[in-house]
């Protein structure tokens, strides 16, 4: 069974510091990884998508890695700022072709717990 | 549309009534997905729908809940003789393809009284 774990489970920085955010999965197998960002009330808004076959996505101040074999990827903001204060949540999707003991298809992401990021400004 | 819409965004109900979740998601999206996130706890897997491809069911936790999706656009998840435990946002996703990312809309948050 695919499980997810983000480190840390909550993150207080004053405004513009560089920060990393931690997500590590157990199936190396999977299809791609997506990065999104949760405001409180407030649905799931994608920030990143890493293909399994990318090392890394850039956009803006944020930059996403993947180690597929070693089953990380992390989340760099740059320069944070108050703006950035929310739950940064990662997923990952298994393989074509993989399914786990529920005999589950390959569509669903699987979520990490979140990573509550509060930027002090 | 331009992104996926969900309705009612805030749905109060009594136990033991039935209620239904709409996601209208964007146009020409194949792949339609459902999750549930309760206080506190991560997202759950509910049920994903695939063009005309039977839905993958393995989410829903009792035989109270279905979708459906009509079409191959809207769905509408049903929660029959609701309970409070079944309180929680509910959150629906579309994607473009099978490998693509997913595009989620703002929830119904459900509150069971």
């Amino acid at each position: 069974k695919q499980e997810v774990t983000q480190i840390p489970a909550a993150l207080s920085v004053p405004e513009g510091e560089n920060l990393v955010l931690n997500c590590s999965f157990t199936d190396s197998a999977i299809y791609n990884l997506q990065w999104f960002r949760q405001d409180p009330g407030k649905g799931l808004t994608s920030l990143l998508l890493i293909q399994s076959s990318q090392r890394e996505q850039t956009s803006g101040r944020l930059n996403a890695s993947l180690d597929k074999s070693s089953g990380r990827s992390t989340l760099y903001i740059a320069a944070s700022q108050p703006g950035d204060s929310a739950t940064y949540l990662c997923a990952v999707r298994l393989g074509p072709g993989v399914s786990n003991a529920g005999g589950t298809s390959y569509g669903k992401l699987t979520f990490g717990q979140g990573t509550i990021l509060t930027v002090h400004p | 549309g331009a992104g996926v819409s969900q309705s009612p965004s805030n749905k109060v109900t009594e136990k033991g009534k039935d209620v239904e979740l709409r996601c209208d998601p964007i146009s020409g999206h194949t792949a339609l997905y459902w999750y549930r996130q309760s206080l506190g706890q991560g997202l759950e897997f509910l049920i994903y729908f695939q063009g005309n491809s039977a839905p993958d069911k393995s989410g829903l936790p009792s035989d109270r809940f279905s979708a459906e999706r009509t079409g191959g656009s809207v769905s509408t998840l049903t929660i029959q003789r609701t309970q409070q435990e079944d309180s929680a946002v509910y959150l629906c996703a579309s994607s473009l393809v099978q490998g693509g990312g997913y595009t989620f809309g703002s929830g119904t948050r459900l509150t069971v009284v």
